[in-house]
């Protein structure tokens, strides 16, 4: 199985541009998530899903967007990209053992934004 | 912001030796995670501790869980070269996705 899989691996893209990050998963996990890494600020949540249809936001939402239209995909969405959006984007995807929610990333999206 | 908040930030160790690190957390939790991030690299699933449980082991792999202190603390056993990574402590308080704390970035020295 391949887990879960993001693309592209790297993108730089100028101020203002537009552009969709791609997650999808094959093991029919029920929650998906996206993930922010930046130096010293370790993860955080930008959007998740709890189900196709079903989206909500994160801690840190302004300037993403996302759907859930498939139980496999789960896109990302940045709108208008500033340089503040330069980080390392993840993306996961989990399932319930019990009450505790156990995620599977992907190998992550090095974004630049100049 | 974040839950959990790793100690120390960073670790540089001999192979062989062991390595401790702590997780400390605010609120009261559901569930304790600890994940590992080769670097360029996704995280990776290593254990899950419960609020009702005080241990938990896994290979090298020890967590301990004090939530009267609100503590947690991965020690890493006879470590190797290959041990060489972040490791990040995440929580829930029943969500459906935890929270992410900053991470200890573990060396182990050949």
């Amino acid at each position: 199985n391949a887990g879960v899989t993001q693309t592209p691996k790297f993108q730089v893209l100028k101020t203002g541009q537009s552009m969709t990050l791609q997650c999808a998963q094959d093991m029919n996990h029920e929650y998906m998530s996206w993930y922010r890494q930046d130096p010293g600020m370790g993860l955080r949540l930008i959007h998740y899903s709890v189900g196709a249809g079903i989206t909500d936001q994160g801690e840190v939402p302004n300037g993403y967007n996302v759907s859930r239209s498939t139980t496999e995909d789960f896109p990302l969405r940045l709108l208008s990209a500033a340089p503040s959006q330069t980080s390392v984007y993840f993306c996961a995807s989990s399932y319930s053992v019990a009450g505790a929610v156990v995620l599977t990333f992907g190998a992550g999206s090095r974004l630049t934004v100049l | 912001s974040q839950q959990g908040e790793e100690d120390p930030q960073a670790l540089s160790i001999q192979e062989g030796e062991n390595a401790t690190m702590n997780c400390s957390y605010k609120t009261s939790i559901n569930n304790l995670q600890w994940y590992r991030q080769n670097s360029g690299r996704g995280l990776v699933h290593l254990i899950l501790i419960r609020s009702n449980e005080r241990e938990k082991h896994s290979g090298r792999l020890r967590v301990t869980l004090d939530t009267s202190k609100k503590s947690s603390s991965l020690l890493i056993t006879a470590s190797r070269a290959a041990d060489t990574a972040s490791y990040f402590c995440a929580t829930d308080r029943g969500s459906y996705i935890p929270t992410f704390g900053r991470g200890t970035s573990l060396i182990v020295h050949p």
